[in-house]
């Protein structure tokens, strides 16, 4: 009964190819997010999407591309691995976009690319 | 652009010493603030959360935050730390009407030795 699950926890992949997490949750939340956790533990917001729709999309390559099939799932595919892809990577979800509601974050997928 | 910095990067403590970790945000608008956690092994969890009222918020397991406007200070206490206390923890600024997106801190690693 995870509230927000994330598959796989570790994909260790080589440079060039394309990979997919996916994220779930079970809470009923309407906002969903992406996170990026660097290897100096900075934590920086990549996607949000609200009832399926975008609503923040912050400068990272156009490699990742987020899906959203329902509400209750952000998908994030990334093309053409790169090295500097290698990081830790959150999905959150809230009730309502916005700072002032509380997030709720899976367990994370640590990517390393080779 | 907004930033929020935790300036401990690894703080280290003894059993029943008194904790209190830094985080100062560039932002001059009104805002929201938080205090997440993560324990090893585990997802960021929410710890508290100020957005307006008592510049002084109690979260749970004992920690409270104060929020000083005149200094962007949103800093985190708790009068006697236990060995479970050793995580993670993350502040966050959500600048109100923006975005409508969190920016946290770098974390600031807390070791409570027993």
């Amino acid at each position: 009964d995870t509230a927000v699950s994330q598959t796989p926890k570790y994909l260790v992949t080589q440079m060039g190819n394309d990979k997919s997490i996916k994220c779930e949750q079970n809470l009923g939340h309407d906002t969903m997010y992406w996170y990026k956790q660097d290897s100096k533990k900075f934590l920086k917001i990549m996607f949000s999407y609200n009832n399926k729709e975008l609503i923040i999309n912050e400068t990272v390559p156009n490699r990742f591309s987020p899906k959203s099939p329902d509400k209750a799932h952000l998908n994030l595919h990334i093309n053409s691995l790169e090295l500097g892809d290698s990081a830790v990577y959150f999905c959150a979800s809230s009730q309502g976009a916005g700072g002032r509601n509380e997030q709720f974050f899976g367990p994370g997928t640590r990517l390393t690319v080779l | 652009a907004q930033s929020v910095s935790q300036h401990n990067h690894h703080v280290i403590l003894s059993e029943a010493a008194s904790l209190e970790l830094g985080c100062n945000y560039s932002y001059g608008g009104t805002v929201n603030l938080f205090w997440y956690v993560q324990y090893p092994g585990q997802h960021l969890q929410l710890l508290l959360k100020y957005f307006s009222g008592d510049p002084l918020v109690k979260g749970i397991k004992g920690f409270e935050a104060e929020f000083i406007k005149s200094k962007f200070s949103f800093n985190l206490r708790k009068p006697s730390v236990q060995w479970s206390d050793t995580a993670e923890y993350f502040c966050a600024v959500d600048p109100r009407g923006s975005a409508r997106q969190l920016t946290f801190g770098s974390g600031t690693q807390l070791t409570v030795l027993p």
